[in-house]
């Protein structure tokens, strides 16, 4: 399969809201409501931040929220804080037990 | 608290075998499929395996079929990779992922793979 397509950088500043994508194929995002949304500072192991589209792990702020809509996935990060500078990625159920991610998007905090 | 922690990785050359492991405590391993998924050096994340709690479905990603195998010993909590025939592409720090739904939900700390002559 190929890789979702994300963004390769956002950026905002402290308190605002950004948007990351993730487009994919009517083979994945668009026949799945199994999308998933990865935080991955530096050196660190990737942490779910959103599963089955819109779900949030306890834990995770409500700042924090994700959506779809056809072939197209969305995390929106509202009050930027300094800490979520990261790498997203996003992640779709491809069926047969098989996962495709996007390329994955810089955020930065300015 | 769960954890999950890789160990295996190293230099190899082209060709060469490696086989990681996956150790699993903090919840009932052999209730949670669990997959591989890599990262080359900076890039971006891979799905590479997924084997179910039984070990009864077991499958790949296209770049690596018929190279890797996947396993599990549910009696020791634990998890492998064996990988044959390692190519240059096949350089990434390579992650355990507990399945939970068709999310991962959580990763262990990641285990370097390189191959190089």
């Amino acid at each position: 399969q190929s890789a979702l397509t994300q963004p390769r950088s956002v950026s905002g500043s402290p308190g605002q809201s950004v948007t990351i994508s993730c487009t994919g194929t009517s083979s994945d995002v668009g026949s799945y409501n199994y999308v998933s949304w990865y935080q991955q500072h530096p050196g660190k192991a990737p942490k779910l931040m959103i599963y089955d589209v819109t779900k949030r792990p306890s834990g995770v702020p409500d700042r924090f929220s994700g959506s779809k809509s056809g072939n197209t996935a969305s995390l929106t990060i509202s009050g930027l804080q300094a800490e979520d500078e990261a790498d997203y990625y996003c992640c779709s159920y491809a069926g047969s037990y098989t996962w495709v991610f996007g390329g994955g998007t810089k955020l930065t905090v300015l | 608290e769960v954890q999950l922690v890789e160990s295996g990785g190293g230099l190899v050359q082209p060709g060469g075998s490696l086989r990681l492991s996956c150790a699993a405590s903090g919840f009932t391993f052999s209730s949670y499929s669990i997959n591989w998924v890599r990262q080359a050096p900076g890039k971006g994340l891979e799905w590479v395996s997924y084997i179910s709690s039984s070990s009864s479905t077991i499958y790949y990603a296209d770049s690596v079929k018929g190279r890797f195998t996947i396993s599990r010993d549910n009696a020791k909590n634990s998890l492998f990779l064996q990988m044959n025939s390692l190519r240059a592409e096949d350089t990434a720090v390579y992650y355990c992922a507990r399945l939970n739904g068709l999310n991962f939900d959580y990763w262990g700390q990641g285990t370097l793979v390189t191959v190089s002559s």
